[in-house]
């Protein structure tokens, strides 16, 4: 599985954005980015996912680089609850046999100060 | 729509024990997945479950087994537990062998303490 770079920790204010940087330089062409993140005593939840373009959803946007060889989670007013760990996972077409196999690394904590 | 369940939340054993972990996952998925989350680490893959089968493993020893009911509920199994075996345990499910595109719903895990 090609490898993602995270910062180990970040830290925001409430109520400002925040961008959280991935980096993954061996990326291949079929490789989809995937951002999950996992609140304190919780399992992982999904947050987005994207190949080339740009994404945006209810919860963050995925800002994906031209090269694809970086990516960045903008979450564009962090509250409270928004203090969790960060993956960023790269996922391939590989159904046949690693199928629904997520390779986490060690992630990005943030912290939100109000 | 009921979510990822596990059992139990919380569970301690001794050295050399056999433990049973229990998953349901959200209705309709039919794909299972585990994974074991040591203290400050990321989650890592046990294995996967599809239609009953074990379809993927990670690097766990085969003292680290499962299975999948027909209704998709899956257990997870480790014998001979060891020290290092104390961590999170996740259990994850998702519709089909999950293209690149599908996403993966995670129960809030078993905490098991080996003593």
């Amino acid at each position: 599985d090609a490898k993602t770079t995270q910062p180990n920790s970040m830290e925001s204010n409430e109520e400002e954005p925040v961008h959280l940087p991935c980096n993954h330089s061996t990326i291949s062409g079929t490789d989809y980015i995937h951002w999950y993140r996992q609140l304190p005593s919780q399992g992982p939840e999904y947050v987005i996912h994207g190949l080339t373009s740009n994404v945006n959803n209810r919860m963050a946007s995925l800002a994906i680089a031209e090269d694809r060889k970086s990516s960045t989670l903008i979450l564009h007013r962090a509250t409270l609850r928004d203090a969790a760990v960060y993956y960023c996972i790269l996922k391939g077409r590989r159904a046949e046999t690693s199928g629904s196999r997520l390779t986490f690394g060690e992630g990005t904590q943030l912290t939100v100060n109000p | 729509e009921t979510g990822v369940t596990q059992s139990p939340t919380h569970l301690i054993k001794t050295r050399g024990q056999q433990v049973t972990l229990r998953c349901s996952s959200q209705s309709g998925h039919n794909t299972v997945s585990w994974y074991q989350q040591a203290l400050g680490q990321g989650p890592q893959f046990i294995f996967q479950y599809y239609r009953e089968e074990e379809n993927g493993r990670g690097n766990f020893p085969p003292r680290f087994s499962g299975l999948q009911f027909p209704n998709y509920s899956s257990e997870l199994n480790v014998n001979a537990l060891e020290l290092d075996d104390s961590a999170l345990y996740l259990c994850a499910s998702s519709l089909g062998l999950a293209g690149p595109t599908y996403e993966q719903y995670f129960g809030p895990g078993t905490r098991l303490t080996v003593t």
